[in-house]
């Protein structure tokens, strides 16, 4: 069973920085590219920023070029999402997505449950 | 990297049909097929509906369907169930990103 779980979000300070944690199982992790989308409170679904299967490539939304880092480590099964210099507009609960296909062509097949991000001083 | 329109709100009774509208541009909805689906309910992460336009994944019920024609891409739900009131997403390819759609929240009357 393809399983997903996301770790580490929790209150941090506006400025601050905090990584994010995605947990694979029950897929092979390295043959899949991977996405985080996030949903604010009481709003809609945003893409955040893809990696391909082998971390070679990097692809991220506009509103959080040069603050945030997408990676991953494939022995260990786990995407990471790197967050900096943190604003009240990245609040949201973040989620980890499985792709199939194309890094952004592609269909986001499962989804963790999420982990949320509040930012608040 | 603007979001896909789709309008707010759609309802419909038991056993009707509905249609989810996801308007874009040339850029993205126009100009691939690669747009998808996604139910979330409540408090739930998301679930893939329709993938490449008008593909269903393996699971999820026939009375879910896709369409596009030019820049509007749409989502088809027949015979209405209450299973099926949640909120509904589209998302699109564009030029190097990934967008999605504004949501629309499917009430069963």
């Amino acid at each position: 069973e393809v399983q997903l779980v996301e770790s580490g979000g929790g209150l941090v300070q506006p400025g601050g920085s905090l990584r994010l944690s995605c947990a694979a199982s029950g897929f092979t992790f390295s043959s899949y590219a991977m996405h985080w989308v996030r949903q604010a409170p009481g709003k809609g679904l945003e893409y955040v920023s893809a990696i391909s299967s082998n971390g070679g490539s990097t692809y991220y939304a506009n509103s959080v070029k040069g603050r945030f880092t997408i990676s991953r480590d494939n022995s260990k099964n786990t995407l990471y999402l790197q967050m900096g210099s943190l604003r009240a507009e990245d609040m949201a609960v973040y989620y980890c997505a499985r792709v199939v296909a194309g890094i952004l062509t592609g269909t986001l097949d499962y989804w963790g449950q999420g982990t949320l991000v509040t930012v608040s001083s | 990297q603007s979001a896909l329109t789709q309008p707010a709100s759609v309802s419909g009774s038991p056993g009707q049909s509905i249609t989810i509208s996801c308007t874009g541009t040339s850029s993205d909805v126009g100009g691939y097929n690669y747009v998808s689906w996604y139910q979330q309910h409540p408090g739930k992460a998301p679930k893939l509906m329709i993938y490449d336009v008008s593909k269903r994944p393996s699971g999820v019920s026939n009375r879910f369907s896709g369409s596009k024609s030019g820049n509007t891409a749409s989502l088809t739900i027949s015979g209405l169930q209450a299973e099926d009131e949640a909120d509904y997403y589209c998302s699109s390819y564009t030029s190097s990103s990934y967008v999605f759609g504004t949501g629309t929240k499917v009430t069963v009357l």
